[in-house]
């Protein structure tokens, strides 16, 4: 079975901190996303990756980095911290096109509170 | 730049009564289409999509959807929903181009009564 895990299933951190949200994803897949889903605004891009050391902004990349060093990790990065970043962060890779085989392998996501 | 919009934010619904949940897209270039749902405390599912060919899909748990060129629409539908359907879909859009990056719609709460 694909997997794509991301390193902690709840985080609480303060206002300021620098925070490191870790995924990895064991089928070898090109692209790589972190999106945020909050209630009543669905699933927002932060940012995608279609290579190593590659990245792209997604629709909301304020205040968020991102780091590819190798092809089946991808780390989002807070770089401080702010409440409005509380949120449900997910993780997700697929192979860079679609057949009928073909989807978005999502991790179980990560909960992070900023108090 | 794509983007997705569903136009129902919540839709109720009876058991064994049809339901459809609609989507729109915008998009400069040819795009693939999706649905997901989240069942909850679950994670995302691939319910169906649409790639190319036939312009009617079908999917798991007895959906289908339509994707409709001219009127930049993707609806899913299903003739008679179960309990079990209540659930968040969320209808998706991939372009061809610029690594294949997937946007999502805000979601649709669907809620199933006895």
């Amino acid at each position: 079975d694909v997997k794509v895990t991301q390193s902690s299933r709840y985080l609480v951190k303060r206002t300021g901190e620098k925070v490191f949200l870790e995924c990895v994803q064991d089928m070898d897949h090109e692209n790589m996303f972190w999106y945020r889903q909050d209630p009543g605004l669905g699933l927002r891009l932060i940012y995608f990756s279609y290579d190593v050391k590659m990245k792209e902004k997604g629709d909301i990349p304020e205040g968020y980095s991102v780091s590819r060093e190798k092809k089946e990790r991808f780390s989002l990065i807070l770089e401080s911290a702010s409440t409005n970043q509380t949120s449900m962060y997910l993780c997700a890779s697929s192979f860079p096109h679609w057949d009928t085989n073909e989807k978005l392998f999502f991790g179980s996501g990560t909960q992070l509170s900023v108090l | 730049a794509q983007s997705v919009t569903q136009l129902d934010s919540q839709v109720p619904v009876f058991e064994e009564a049809p339901v459809e949940l609609r989507c729109n897209y915008s998009s400069s270039v040819s795009v693939y289409l999706f649905w997901y749902v989240q069942y909850p405390n679950q994670g995302l599912q691939l319910l169906l999509k649409y790639l190319s060919g036939s312009t009617l899909v079908k999917g798991i748990n007895g959906f289908e959807a339509e994707f409709n060129k001219s009127q930049t629409s993707f609806h899913l539908r299903k003739p008679s929903v179960h309990i079990s359907d209540t659930a968040e879909y969320f209808c998706a859009v991939s372009a061809h181009t610029g690594g294949f990056k997937t946007i999502f719609g805000a979601g649709t709460r669907l809620f199933v009564k006895a």
